[in-house]
């Protein structure tokens, strides 16, 4: 079975643009989560969505935005990018219950120049 | 706000030595999980806990849940240079279709030859 699949891997945009992060989760699963990983520090939560609705938002600013498909894959959108917005971004899959063990995808490596 | 603590944040070793890796909160969670991730890619998740005082073995690594759902300890027998990584503990945070992760900073270990 395929597991989280995440595009593209690496990405460089330039300050002031807008990126947009795609996800499929493991097939079965209907919750995907966002995370932002700066380079040393854990993973911090962005967005969980579950069954196409927002379940959960993390600290983040409003220039970040995601939805679910009707096929469960997702995408993340972050608008007027910041240096600071460099981190490697992580989808997770679950099955759907709060609180779930998670499945990561490899992640795409967002570079803000 | 739920916070986890690790401890040590870095540790390098020779091969063949005993580790252990603690998160500690003054929160509960509802379940506990421990992910390995390497350079460049998504956490790959090792075990997850649920039950106060419960014990895991997953070959040369013991993980244990805290009586109170609120800490968690990570031991590895006989270390070897591919245990070699960032070991991240998760609290599961939520019910229902409703859940996020908090992840602690992180520990990262390397094995000697």
């Amino acid at each position: 079975d395929a597991g989280v699949t995440q595009s593209p891997t690496h990405l460089i945009k330039t300050r002031g643009q807008h990126v947009t992060l795609r996800c499929s989760p493991i097939s079965g699963h209907k919750s995907v989560s966002w995370y932002q990983q700066v380079l040393g520090q854990g993973p911090q939560f962005i967005f969980q969505y579950y069954e196409k609705e927002e379940r959960g938002r993390g600290n983040f600013p409003d220039r970040f935005s995601a939805r679910q498909f009707p096929n469960y894959s997702s995408e993340l959108n972050v608008n007027a990018l910041l240096l600071g917005d460099s981190a490697l971004y992580l989808c997770a899959s679950s099955f759907g219950q709060g609180g779930a063990e998670a499945f990561f995808g490899q992640g795409t490596r967002l570079t803000v120049v | 706000t739920q916070l986890l603590e690790q401890s040590p944040q870095f540790l390098s070793i020779q091969e063949g030595e005993n580790l252990t890796v603690y998160c500690n909160s003054s929160s509960v969670f509802s379940s506990l999980q421990w992910y390995r991730q390497e350079p460049g890619e998504g956490p790959v998740l090792l075990v997850t806990v649920v039950t106060g005082g419960e014990v895991k073995k997953l070959k040369r690594l013991t993980f244990q849940f805290g009586d109170a759902r609120k800490d968690s300890s990570l031991h590895i027998t006989a270390a070897q240079p591919g245990d070699t990584g960032l070991y991240l503990c998760a609290g599961g945070v939520g019910s229902g279709n409703t859940g996020k992760l908090i992840f602690g900073q992180g520990t990262t270990l390397q094995v000697k030859p």
